[in-house]
């Protein structure tokens, strides 16, 4: 099983719809889990940080669940300027230093 | 910014030479680590180093691929004997935590090896 797995998309959606990604990770000891957005030829970049409580920042709400051992992430009133792909990171096997990304998965939105 | 620096941003060479690249974090960020990138793909997991002692290296990471961080400061990934499937971004990354600190990214170097 890989350490951590996104669905590559893309995702298309228009704008103002709601979209939701998972992501499923190997290491049930991690405490720990991001979300990073990257945009074409960029460096990824910090999105939100998910916990045991997850996260919400404006249209952005991160989830954990644990039982499952999956992370989503939702997006509401979707924007053009939301398209680009998102990066699910969740520390790998060996433990918590080790941060691991998933494939990345691909968001679309059009007018 | 994220004070995270790489050099250089872009690296063309030919197959079979060697090539280094740099990067300097933020004095305050003591893990560092490495990743690779390819078209269509999440950053892969190469090395890392908490200050100057490397903690983990990947297992797909070649004994033709070596990192440095030599006083726990800026480090060195080195690729001897380029091959055409090195050809990515390699990412530089910092952070600051032991276990919930986010990665601050550089803004990578790019290899093209002919």
């Amino acid at each position: 099983r890989k350490e951590v797995e996104q669905d590559p998309g893309p995702f298309n959606v228009p704008e103002g719809a709601t979209v939701a990604f998972n992501c499923t990770y190997s290491n049930s000891a991690s405490q720990s889990f991001f979300w990073y957005r990257q945009d074409c030829r960029k460096e990824p970049k910090l999105l939100m940080s998910v916990y045991s409580s997850g996260n919400e920042d404006g249209r952005f709400t991160a989830q954990l669940n644990r039982a499952s051992q999956y992370i989503s992430l939702l997006i509401r009133d979707s924007k053009l300027s939301d398209s680009a792909t998102y990066l699910c990171v969740a520390p790998g096997d060996t433990g918590f230093q080790k941060l691991v990304f998933g494939t990345g998965t691909r968001l679309l939105v059009s007018p | 910014d994220t004070g995270v620096s790489q050099d250089p941003r872009h690296k063309i060479t030919k197959r079979g030479q060697n090539v280094t690249f740099r990067c300097d974090p933020i004095s305050e960020h003591n893990r560092l680590y490495w990743y690779r990138q390819t078209l269509g793909q999440g950053p892969e997991f190469l090395t890392y180093f908490q200050n100057e002692a490397q903690l983990e290296k990947s297992r797909l990471l070649s004994d033709r691929f070596s990192a440095e961080r030599p006083k726990g400061s800026f480090s060195t990934l080195e690729i001897q004997r380029t091959e055409q499937g090195d050809s990515a971004m390699y990412l530089c990354a910092a952070r600051l935590a032991a276990n919930t600190g986010e990665l601050f990214f550089g803004e990578g170097s790019r290899l093209t090896v002919l």
